[in-house]
């Protein structure tokens, strides 16, 4: 079964805090990424990466940096989380240049609080 | 770059009863459009998605989305609604960088 592990269900961090989210597929994927989803607002893109040492940013890249050194593992970084960063953050894998399988696999998501 | 809007955040319908989900697309070039569910404590799966061979593309669980290029739609439907439907439906467009709307929470009343 394909799977996408995000290291932490809930995490509780202070503000000034550095903190990191840890995401793992098994699929080989070439792309990650990172979005994270507010009542009302759906899901924001935050950063994406096609390929390992690469990352291009999202919607809503602002407060938050991002790691590849692995093809399968994909890190968001927040330098100093702030209340406004409380929410429940998405990462998701594809395959690269599968126009006929594009298509979205989910962990089950991390919700940060930060207080 | 390719964004979706979906109309009404929340819907209710009586079980047995027509769902429709509404989702409009802005974009100039060919689109890539999904909807994804989530359901309560769930992780979002792929509900069904548009790549151009068929106006109409049928999903899992019943559900179906039409295709309307002079529109810019692609409303999600289903002709009777099940409990189990009750859940988050979203509309996503996009080649790789995947774009979402706010979602739509479906109540489903018994």
């Amino acid at each position: 079964d394909v799977k996408v592990t995000q290291s932490s269900r809930y995490l509780v961090k202070r503000t000034g805090e550095k903190v990191f989210l840890e995401c793992v597929q098994d699929m080989d994927h070439e792309n990650m990424f990172w979005y994270r989803q507010d009542p009302g607002l759906g899901l924001r893109l935050i950063y994406f990466s096609y390929d390992v040492k690469m990352k291009e940013k999202g919607d809503i890249p602002e407060g938050y940096s991002v790691s590849r050194e692995k093809k399968e593992r994909f890190s968001l970084i927040l330098e100093s989380a702030s209340t406004n960063q409380t929410s429940m953050y998405l990462c998701a894998s594809s395959l690269y240049g599968d126009r006929d399988n594009e298509k979205l696999f989910f962990g089950s998501g991390t919700q940060l609080s930060v207080l | 770059a390719q964004s979706v809007t979906q109309l009404g955040s929340h819907v209710s319908v009586s079980e047995g009863a027509l769902v429709l989900l509404r989702c409009n697309y802005s974009s100039s070039v060919p689109p890539y459009l999904f909807w994804y569910v989530q359901y309560p404590n769930q992780g979002l799966q792929l509900l069904l998605k548009y790549t151009s061979a068929a106006t109409l593309v049928k999903g899992i669980n019943g559900f179906e989305a039409e295709f309307k290029k002079s529109e810019t739609s692609f409303h999600l439907t289903k002709p009777s609604a099940h409990m189990s439907d009750a859940a988050e439906y979203f509309c996503a467009g996009g080649y790789q960088k995947v774009t979402f709307g706010i979602g739509t929470k479906l109540q489903v009343i018994p």
